[in-house]
């Protein structure tokens, strides 16, 4: 079974850019969340999805991030305009279903500078 | 609210056991355990529910209890694989936060020959 795949590695950009991260979930898994993990912290939910409508967004910073999940699938989360404070790796993940366990894809490291 | 993790770290010799703990202030539904080595992705360990359902994975357990509102994460006989950062992830009683897991800060296990 494939893994959660995420697209790009890495990603360096100057403060005000921005920038998109790209998710594809596991097959067949309804439930789909985006991470914020800054370096030496635990992930920070940003959003989760259930199939293609948002469950639960109250930590993503509306004023500059945004994601969509399209048909259920794929997910694309973005980032404009960035700031110093969004250095971080952005981990998706997917799940079966709420409260099952969650897979984490590779993540994006993204450094602003 | 983020469950508070101890110890921060463990330097562990192969074969020696130690207990990581994750106590939240919240009632809690479930508690997830993830592994994750530097610069990858954090790995599924265990979930366990209220109940005070013992699990185990490989020489690596856990247990949850629900009066006290916290979860310890037993590692026996500790193999150099075991190193890597340790996360609890909380989900407080369902409701409209299903499968919505707030992380702990880790706790770093190094495990020496």
């Amino acid at each position: 079974e494939a893994g959660v795949a995420q697209s790009p590695r890495y990603k360096i950009i100057e403060k005000r850019q921005s920038v998109a991260f790209w998710c594809n979930p596991i097959s067949g898994h309804a439930t789909l969340y985006w991470y914020q993990q800054i370096l030496g912290q635990g992930p920070k939910l940003l959003i989760q999805f259930q199939n293609n409508g948002v469950v639960d967004d109250s930590q993503l910073p509306k004023d500059r991030f945004s994601a969509e999940r399209l048909k259920g699938v794929d997910s694309t989360l973005k980032i404009q305009p960035a700031k110093l404070e969004d250095s971080a790796v952005y981990l998706c993940a997917s799940s079966r279903d709420v409260t099952y366990e969650q897979y984490f894809g590779p993540g994006t490291r993204l450094t602003v500078t | 609210q983020q469950p508070v993790q101890s110890p921060q770290a463990v330097i562990l010799r192969e074969g020696e056991d130690a207990v990581i703990n994750c106590s939240s202030s919240k009632a809690l539904y479930s508690v997830h355990w993830y592994r994750q080595k530097h610069g990858e992705a954090p790995v599924f360990l265990m979930i366990l529910l209220k109940g005070g359902e013992q699990k185990g994975h490989e020489k690596i357990s856990a247990s949850f209890n629900e009066k006290k509102q916290q979860s310890s994460l037993y590692l026996t006989a500790s193999q150099l694989s075991y190193s890597g950062t340790y996360f609890c992830g909380t989900e407080v009683s369902p409701g409209d936060s299903w499968g919505k897991l707030q992380f702990g800060a880790g706790t770093q296990v190094v495990v020496t020959p």
